[in-house]
């Protein structure tokens, strides 16, 4: 159950677009689209922003997407805002029905 | 709203045991699958067991099958996690996750800090 690979961080200056890949193996992806991505905040609990690899759960909003090519998931944040400034999560379900994080991507908000 | 409150951490020495406990409400209890997922100081998620909604399936991470057991009390809209044979590699915030659309976690408790230490 090795941990999906994510890069340490990011960064942008507010308004930009950043782009956050996450690398698992065919086990961990394989033909399913069950991909979620959760923000963290320091301090505070892990909040799901994107499931099912492009879909976003209500209040989130459209400035978060995701999508998934081959083995790499990645999630887009597009006209960066401070209050995005946040670790962030991937997760899969894997081919053993468990299910497994990435080492998690520090974004900055410059 | 949904909630989840998770109870029972503390600090405990190598070897012992501790159960946690997560309260939900804000929803019907019974219809829901539930995860717990750690994360230790400083580090990132770590996942750590599901259980189905109707207790059919418990799956557990590796590094805590044999030594972990997660539960519910439908009457008591209560997950538990029975944790066994405690090491200091198991030290951090363990949270509770309601199990959401599409295998997602999509709501999670404010976390219960367990530290193993002598």
């Amino acid at each position: 159950q090795s941990a999906l690979t994510q890069p340490p961080s990011v960064s942008g200056s507010p308004g930009q677009s950043v782009t956050i890949s996450c690398t698992g193996t065919s086990s961990d992806f394989g033909s399913y689209n069950r991909v979620s991505w959760y923000q963290q905040p320091p301090g505070t609990a892990p909040k799901l922003m994107i499931y099912d690899v492009t879909n976003r759960p209500s209040g989130v909003p459209d400035r978060f997407s995701g999508s998934k090519s081959g083995n790499t998931a990645s999630l887009t944040i597009s006209g960066l805002q401070a209050e995005d400034e946040a670790d962030y999560y991937c997760s899969s379900y894997t081919s053993i029905s468990t299910w497994v994080f990435g080492g998690g991507t520090k974004l900055t908000v410059l | 709203q949904v909630q989840l409150v998770e109870s029972g951490g503390g600090v405990v020495q190598p070897g012992r045991s501790l159960r946690l406990s997560c309260v939900a409400s804000g929803f019907t209890f019974s219809t829901y699958g539930f995860h717990w997922v750690r994360q230790a100081p400083g580090k990132g998620l770590e996942w750590v067991a599901v259980i189905w909604y109707d207790e059919s399936k418990k799956y557990y991470a590796d590094s805590v099958k044999g030594r972990f057991t997660i539960s519910r009390e439908i009457s008591k809209n209560t997950v538990y996690l029975q944790m066994n044979s405690l090491r200091v590699e198991d030290t951090a915030v363990y949270y509770c996750a309601r199990a959401g659309q599409g295998y997602s976690l999509d709501y999670w408790g404010q976390g219960t800090l367990v530290t193993v230490s002598s």
